[in-house]
């Protein structure tokens, strides 16, 4: 069965950057794109961007343009997230969704919290 | 605020029929399919309806979705307490450079 495992949560101090895994299995790396989504405590889902496990290739929300890099490994079936810079505003549960290139996410992760407070 | 609206709040009695509506633009909901996510408290969001109104094998037929010019709602009937969650719209939207964007969500009490 499909599984995404997310990274454990992290807390983090104002202008610093995280970096989220999410390790996919259960089926075929390659074939499938990967997004991230974030939800703020009590808000509601916000899309981030999108990997492409075949070839790397991204496209980001441009809220996240210049602050966000997502890469993929594919020996290790990881897509990872970065995002730098961080403020108090990017505390949030941080989802990685397998889907179609559109907005179909199909399987998600189990998420991953991201505290950010001096 | 969120690019599809959603009401915040909707609420049923067991056995009873609730729709939730996600009004968009054409844009969004207008020119591209719609999705329906439910997330229970505490856990990731699942994919309840893709394609305006296909369900993905396991959810019950309860559940049904439709669409209408820059419009679409989630239908559940049969109302049961475990139908208790959060409900999200989502779609891909031509304007904002790829960009796929979700409504603010509804709050499902049941009753």
């Amino acid at each position: 069965q499909v599984q995404l495992v997310q990274s454990g949560a992290e807390v983090k101090r104002p202008g610093a950057s995280v970096k989220v895994s999410c390790k996919a299995s259960g089926y075929i790396f390659i074939n499938y794109y990967m997004h991230w989504v974030r939800q703020a405590p009590g808000q509601g889902l916000e899309w981030m961007g999108i990997v492409n496990p075949s070839g790397g290739s991204t496209s980001y929300a441009q809220k996240f343009q210049g602050r966000v890099t997502m890469t993929r490994d594919t020996s290790t079936s990881t897509v990872y997230m970065e995002l730098r810079s961080l403020r108090s505003e990017d505390t949030a549960v941080y989802y990685c969704a397998r889907g179609e290139y559109g907005a179909l996410f199909d399987s998600w992760g189990q998420g991953t919290l991201v505290t950010v407070s001096s | 605020q969120s690019v599809l609206t959603q009401p915040p709040s909707a609420s049923g009695t067991p056995g009873q029929r609730v729709t939730i509506s996600c009004s968009g633009s054409s844009s969004n909901i207008g020119s591209n399919s719609v999705y329906w996510y439910q997330q229970l408290p505490g856990t990731a969001p699942k994919l309840l309806i893709y394609r305006d109104n296909q369900r993905p094998s396991g959810v019950p037929d309860r559940f049904s979705g439709s669409k209408s010019g820059t419009s679409a709602s989630l239908a559940i009937s049969g109302l049961r307490s475990e139908d208790e969650a959060d409900y999200y719209c989502a779609a891909w939207d031509d304007s904002l450079s790829e960009s796929r964007v979700f409504g603010g969500g509804t709050k499902l009490t049941v009753l």
